[in-house]
């Protein structure tokens, strides 16, 4: 992922509009990836996850993008809502199975504007 | 279902005290834990990985003697923050997973340690 230790990059839009936010990852043996959401004071959610097999899975309102040769990684947000505030974080793992180990991006905040 | 519980929610001591923070898996059983340190406006941060019966395996720069962590059962790992100083203070979050090959983890509400 990206430097930790860095503060967070923002992203402001405005409600109903699409958000596109984005991450680089570090190893290129990472083959499984997931979005987390973070609402301040709280620990992550799982938004989507995506495998190194894929380079698109859509959820509900969500769509996640992988791109293996620049190890990028995006997640889009359609129709954003105030309640889609938050910060949200890439993580990859490498490993097998049961000894995949996760490594955090630094992380991007969202900013819905009513 | 997969609910991680932690507890306290957040604490309050003095320098030079010992803070023990809880993580439990509510209905399923982890074979693995992991404890993250999150700083304000920061990335969460690996400490360390925790198997069930055994030893807890540290992130480089992470002080083991400093941050003690048992997992004695498949629902819950501690970790101990021992003679902490103002500059531990931070967010900690568990997280938990079932094992073998699902890889999904399941997120604590996290801990926030304020060391006066």
């Amino acid at each position: 992922g990206e430097s930790v230790g860095l503060h967070l990059p923002t992203l402001s839009v405005q409600e109903g509009d699409n958000s596109i936010i984005n991450c680089a990852y570090s190893n290129s043996a990472s083959d499984y990836f997931i979005w987390y959401k973070q609402e301040s004071g709280k620990g992550p959610q799982f938004i989507i996850d995506i495998r190194s097999n894929m380079d698109k899975r859509q959820g509900q309102r969500v769509t996640v993008l992988l791109n293996k040769t620049v190890k990028h990684l995006s997640l889009q947000i359609a129709a954003t809502q105030p309640g889609d505030s938050a910060v949200y974080f890439c993580a990859e793992n490498w490993g097998s199975g049961g000894s995949y180990i996760p490594t955090f991006g630094r992380g991007t905040s969202l900013i819905v504007h009513p | 279902g997969a609910v991680v519980s932690q507890h306290p929610s957040w604490v309050i001591c003095k320098s030079g005290t010992s803070v023990k923070i809880e993580c439990r898996s509510l209905d399923f059983q982890a074979t693995t834990m992991f404890w993250y340190r999150q700083f304000p406006k920061q990335s969460l941060m690996l400490m360390a990985t925790s198997n069930e019966g055994s030893k807890a395996t540290y992130e480089q720069g992470v002080e083991k003697d400093k941050f003690l962590i048992n997992h004695a059962s498949l629902t819950l790992s501690t970790l101990t923050v021992t003679s902490a100083h103002p500059e531990d203070s931070s967010f900690y979050i568990c997280s938990a997973r079932i094992g073998g090959s699902n890889n999904e983890q399941f997120f604590g509400p996290g801990t926030r340690l304020t060391v006066l």
